[in-house]
């Protein structure tokens, strides 16, 4: 299973970019990479997943380099309500049995 | 479409009592999940079901029973409560799509369940 690392807390200003990046050293050929957002007193929430290169959707951008060992969440201008935490996995298709939620990057915004 | 529903919201238990946590999901979705969350900790996986039939063990599942009633749904069941099993619960579902390489699978979870056990 493919371990992963991740900041424990950042801090950020409204409007600025926020780069998340993951570290998994030892992925799999068929892992693929999954991106969660939880508030407070809610359930985890899909946001990005991706194999290789880059990943756009109209919430955030996933940057893979070519050798997979990391990937950077990229979230454009953020907003108070994105305040989060932040979680990275990666395993592979079907495999959400063996996969594990870390404790995650908090994210917080200020004004 | 709910996607995911979870009841009860909230539950306080004395030591020793019993209770099911039931779940239920509207997506048609094969695979089902139970995990338990502590205070800033990330979530732990307590039971699986692959598929209407199957359950399977996951991290913790000690003092824990599944059941996959059908499709729709998958209960949780604590048959002595503990302090320990104080946590917040959350189901959740999952299917994959596509295939080989492009083949992914997200899953969908539930508003969660708080368990206070006395």
């Amino acid at each position: 299973l493919a371990k992963t690392t991740q900041p424990i807390s950042m801090d950020s200003y409204e409007g600025q970019e926020v780069n998340i990046t993951c570290s998994h050293n030892n992925i799999a050929t068929n892992d693929y990479i999954t991106w969660y957002q939880q508030f407070p007193s809610q359930g985890p929430r899909f946001i990005i997943q991706g194999y290789k290169t880059k990943v756009t959707n109209e919430v955030a951008s996933l940057f893979i380099p070519a050798d997979r060992k990391s990937s950077t969440l990229s979230l454009p201008r953020v907003s108070l309500s994105d305040t989060a935490v932040y979680y990275c996995l990666v395993g592979p298709p079907g495999g959400y049995s063996t996969l594990t939620f870390g404790k995650g990057t908090m994210l917080l915004v200020s004004p | 479409n709910a996607g995911v529903t979870q009841t009860p919201k909230f539950q306080v238990l004395k030591t020793g009592q019993s209770m099911t946590l039931q779940c239920a999901q509207d997506m048609n979705h094969n695979s089902m999940y139970w995990y338990r969350q502590d205070p800033g900790m990330g979530l732990r996986l307590i039971y699986y079901s692959a598929s209407e039939g199957t359950t399977d063990k996951g991290e913790v599942p000690n003092g824990y029973n599944v059941s996959r009633l059908n499709k729709r749904e998958f209960s949780l069941r604590l048959e002595s409560a503990a302090p320990s099993q104080t946590s917040v619960y959350f189901c959740a579902s999952s299917e994959a799509r596509g295939s080989g390489s492009l083949r992914e699978e997200t899953q969908y979870f539930g508003p969660g369940t708080r368990l206070l056990v006395l």
